[in-house]
């Protein structure tokens, strides 16, 4: 079947030491989102990926990176995570948007423990 | 910026009962969606409504958006423990940028008791 992809399921680093969350998709969708969501709060978007266009969220961290080398890939780095980085992070895709408005595909997500 | 509320945010319901979540915004919503999570889980679609008054069915629930296109409701029939989880509505950014960005309501967590 079709489907989003994440690894690991959960991470655990360290305050500081840089990580990095993997996507991959069979869907062959134009459109890789990442979301950061925190516990009882709803998921945020960080930024997104149209094709190899990179789309940065105002509010985004700088601390958080992505990198996209194909259409089945996308990768969360996060250069030197905080406590207040723990989290759960979700990947998500579609096709491309406008003008239609497509339903987003989002993998089982990734765990992140900062200790 | 747009903001989504849901209300209830939490609700215990009997099994065999119905229960409507309402989804407000401050703004005209363009691309209304109804996702379920599971704890601990990625979040699954349900239904996507754009149109004012638009109405859409899926087995036991039923999605709701109203004419101004501000309100959203998700109705369960007669709920089921599988109904249980966090409800969100999302809803499209409104700016074009060749992507669907959703940003999220506050979720309404769904306790079925047998």
């Amino acid at each position: 079947d079709a489907m989003v992809i994440q690894n690991p399921r959960y991470q655990v680093t360290q305050f500081g030491k840089p990580v990095t969350l993997s996507c991959s998709q069979t869907l062959n969708h134009n459109v890789m989102y990442w979301y950061q969501q925190k516990s009882s709060q709803a998921p945020k978007l960080l930024f997104h990926y149209y094709d190899k266009d990179f789309n940065n969220e105002a509010d985004t961290p700088d601390n958080f990176q992505s990198r996209r080398p194909n259409t089945s890939f996308c990768f969360l780095d996060i250069r030197s995570p905080g406590l207040g980085d723990a989290a759960m992070y979700l990947c998500a895709t579609s096709r491309a948007g406008r003008p239609s408005y497509n339903e987003q595909f989002f993998g089982p997500g990734t765990r992140l423990t900062v200790l | 910026s747009q903001e989504l509320e849901q209300s209830p945010q939490s609700l215990i319901v009997q099994e065999g009962k119905n229960l409507t979540i309402n989804c407000t915004s401050s703004k005209t919503l363009y691309g209304l969606y109804w996702y379920k999570q599971k704890y601990g889980e990625g979040l699954i679609f349900l239904m996507m409504l754009q149109k004012g008054g638009e109405e859409k069915s899926h087995e036991k629930i039923t999605a709701k958006l109203d004419e101004k296109k501000q309100q959203s409701s998700l109705h369960i029939t007669a709920s089921q423990p599988s109904h249980a989880g966090i409800y969100l509505c999302g809803a499209d950014g409104g700016e074009w940028t060749g992507a669907n960005n959703l940003f999220f309501g506050t979720g309404t967590r769904l306790t079925v008791i047998p």
